[in-house]
């Protein structure tokens, strides 16, 4: 079956443009978890979703970050006027656990790794 | 805040050598705590996992056992394999989110 599923793969902005990158989570699954990873370092947690409520956005680092999830599927991470610490690759997993169980696992996208110029 | 002590890298070993990367964690409460492993190339996929003290995962010939009183979960593989060259990330959570070490590069080398 699919997993979870992210676009684009790479994007590039210069600095200030606003992006906005997609995450498709397995099907049926309830949470949804958007992480950031910096090079050579390990994912550190921005934003959480249970279905189309966002429980927790307490990783997001500056109000220039802004995630939805208005159906309950799909997300999006946006980013305004891109700065250049923002370069990092951005982590979608999906669980299909309701709350913050921790005994259901996290199923992790490839990532989208943003570069800004 | 909760966080993720975890052996820096690069590991470097040759193949059939026993491996240990060291991970330990630091929470208020009690935490679940996973190993990760990130391939070249590919997504973070779960490798194992332990629920609550005393717990052993397994997978892949690779354990971690849950020790309490130390609040670590030290990764092992007693003969490593080219094809386990990879990025080895301890995690763990408390609640909703997971928190990450570092991560470990291992190199394995024929």
């Amino acid at each position: 079956g699919a997993g979870v599923s992210q676009s684009p793969r790479y994007k590039v902005a210069k600095r200030g443009q606003d992006v906005a990158l997609r995450c498709d989570p397995i099907s049926g699954h309830v949470s949804l978890f958007w992480y950031q990873q910096a090079l050579g370092q390990g994912p550190e947690f921005l934003t959480y979703f249970q279905n189309e409520a966002q429980l927790d956005k307490s990783g997001l680092p500056s109000d220039r970050f802004f995630a939805e999830r208005p159906e309950g599927s799909v997300s999006t991470l946006k980013i305004q006027r891109t700065q250049q610490e923002d370069s990092a690759v951005y982590l979608c997993a999906s669980s299909l656990a309701l709350g913050g169980w921790a005994y259901n696992e996290q199923f992790f996208g490839p990532g989208t790794r943003l570069t800004v110029l | 805040g909760d966080s993720v002590t975890q052996m820096e890298g690069p590991v470097t070993l040759s193949e059939e050598a026993f491996l240990t990367i060291n991970c330990t964690y630091t929470a208020t409460g009690y935490p679940s705590l996973f190993w990760y492993v990130q391939y070249p190339g590919e997504g973070l996929q779960l490798l194992l996992k332990a629920t609550k003290a005393d717990d052993k995962g397994s997978n892949k010939g690779f354990e971690a056992t849950y020790r309490k009183e130390t609040t670590s979960f030290h990764l092992e593989k007693g003969s490593v394999q080219v094809s386990d060259s990879a990025v080895y990330f301890c995690a763990g959570t408390a609640g909703n989110m997971l928190t990450f070490g570092g991560g470990t590069r291992l190199m394995v080398k024929p």
